[in-house]
């Protein structure tokens, strides 16, 4: 079955530190993959996206994710944290070709100030 | 630019009772999705309609319907509230035509006592 792994359930960094947030998928193919962020009492926004090409891609509010397939993993990345990124990200996997996305359970970062 | 919106923002129910969660997004997209938010799970489907006059089941489907009205709406029931549906329940939509990604509304608090 397909599925989504994300091995962190909580990480705290202090602010300007770097940060990976990791994350696994079982899947055949290559899905579309996804991270969103998710603040406090809010809906879910979209990070960045991989569909095909270059593996290493670029979202918004500094972060990028790189892909590896030889890992079926699309780690998440930023070089230098800001308090203001204190959230939870999922990432997502998309089957291509279904109708269907497949969350994983979550991160929550909180950052020191 | 309003997106994906949900309505109501928080309901409380008691048991047994029965109630109707709308979604309406005016991107016009294709498909769109219910999934709920438990904490430690992740977003689980429950029911996608990937297209006008189709719908189909997700994840966890058991207890709900839905009803895709028109290529803008998509409401989910409750038939008979359980306590088991107290979650946090959110509405996406795409056009997977286009290969977007799914676009989140700011979801319903729901509480079942």
């Amino acid at each position: 079955a397909q599925s989504v792994t994300q091995p962190d359930i909580h990480i705290t960094v202090s602010e300007g530190a770097s940060l990976e947030l990791r994350c696994n998928y079982s899947y055949g193919a290559t899905p579309y993959l996804f991270w969103y962020v998710q603040s406090p009492g809010q809906g879910l926004q979209l990070l960045l996206k991989y569909f095909s090409g270059d593996t290493l891609v670029q979202g918004i509010k500094g972060f990028e994710a790189e892909f590896k397939r030889s890992q079926s993993s699309f780690n998440l990345r930023k070089p230098s944290v800001h308090w203001s990124d204190a959230a939870e990200y999922f990432c997502a996997v998309s089957p291509g070709g279904t109708y269907k996305y497949i969350f994983g359970t979550g991160t929550r970062l909180k950052v020191l100030a | 630019n309003a997106g994906v919106t949900q309505t109501p923002k928080f309901q409380v129910l008691k048991t047994g009772q029965s109630m109707t969660l709308q979604c309406a997004q005016d991107m016009n997209h294709n498909s769109m999705y219910w999934y709920r938010q438990d904490p430690g799970m992740g977003l689980r489907l429950i029911y996608y309609s990937a297209s006008e006059g189709t719908t189909d089941k997700g994840e966890v489907p058991n207890g709900y319907n839905v009803s895709r009205l028109n290529k803008r709406e998509f409401s989910l029931r409750l038939e008979s509230a359980a306590p088991s549906q107290t979650s946090v329940y959110f509405c996406a939509s795409n056009h997977r035509d286009f290969n977007t990604e799914a676009f989140f509304g700011q979801g319903t608090r729901l509480t079942v006592v």
